[in-house]
């Protein structure tokens, strides 16, 4: 069954630091890879995700994630976070012949203003 | 666009009764899906429709979850009886297209239903 791995569950910084989340995915073939984010009191929203093509992926909010497929990984980036940024981040995959999206637990992320 | 549309926000319940959620999703939205997001872990599927029929039930607890699709719009999930382990938020999510590989294939998540069993 495929698995998305995300370590450092909580993580505190400040603004003006640099995020970056690690997601491990436990599968060999073709992958849909994603990053939802959850702020506090709104629904779970698409934050960028990669089908195909160049692995470096840029979504909103200044974010951008890696695919690097010989790590089996898809780091999510953000060179200065903001007080805004607080919210609950979540890596999801969906493999080739299975239409499932899998989650993985989520990075509870706190920037401190 | 009008979102995901779900009912209640919140639930509470005593252990062996029955509960029912409701879901509408965004107009012309195919796919349907409800996921169990329980406390500290992500989402994970328990039924996805396309139009109303099932495509993948594999993860719903069926001696006591049940899920319908009547008309290929909106969407109920019941309980019964419900235990205790079954306290999470129910997410439900719907796409424009099918999951795997389509430019569409974006869920967009309603704001969910809190349910605590006692």
């Amino acid at each position: 069954a495929q698995s998305v791995s995300q370590h450092n569950h909580h993580v505190i910084l400040s603004e003006a630091a640099s995020l970056e989340l690690g997601c491990n995915y436990s599968y060999g073939g073709t992958v849909n890879l994603f990053w939802y984010v959850q702020y506090p009191g709104q629904h779970l929203q698409l934050l960028l995700k990669y089908f195909s093509g160049d692995p470096l992926v840029k979504g909103i909010k200044g974010f951008e994630a890696e695919f690097i497929k010989s790590k089996f990984s898809f780091n999510l980036r953000k060179p200065s976070v903001q007080w805004s940024d607080t919210a609950e981040y979540f890596c999801a995959v969906i493999i080739y012949g299975n239409n499932r999206l899998a989650f993985g637990k989520g990075n509870q992320v706190v920037v401190i203003p | 666009e009008a979102g995901v549309a779900q009912s209640p926000r919140y639930k509470i319940i005593e252990k062996r009764q029955s509960v029912a959620f409701w879901c509408n999703p965004i107009s012309g939205h195919a796919t349907l899906y409800w996921y169990q997001q329980i406390l500290g872990q992500g989402p994970k599927l328990l039924i996805q429709f396309q139009n109303n029929g099932v495509v993948d039930d594999s993860q719903l607890p069926k001696d006591r979850f049940s899920a319908e699709r009547l008309k290929g719009v909106d969407s109920t999930l019941k309980i019964q009886p419900a235990k205790l382990e079954d306290s999470a938020v129910y997410l439900c999510a719907s796409s424009l297209e099918w999951p795997w590989g389509a430019m569409d294939n974006e869920q967009f998540f309603g704001p969910g239903t809190r349910l605590t069993v006692l």
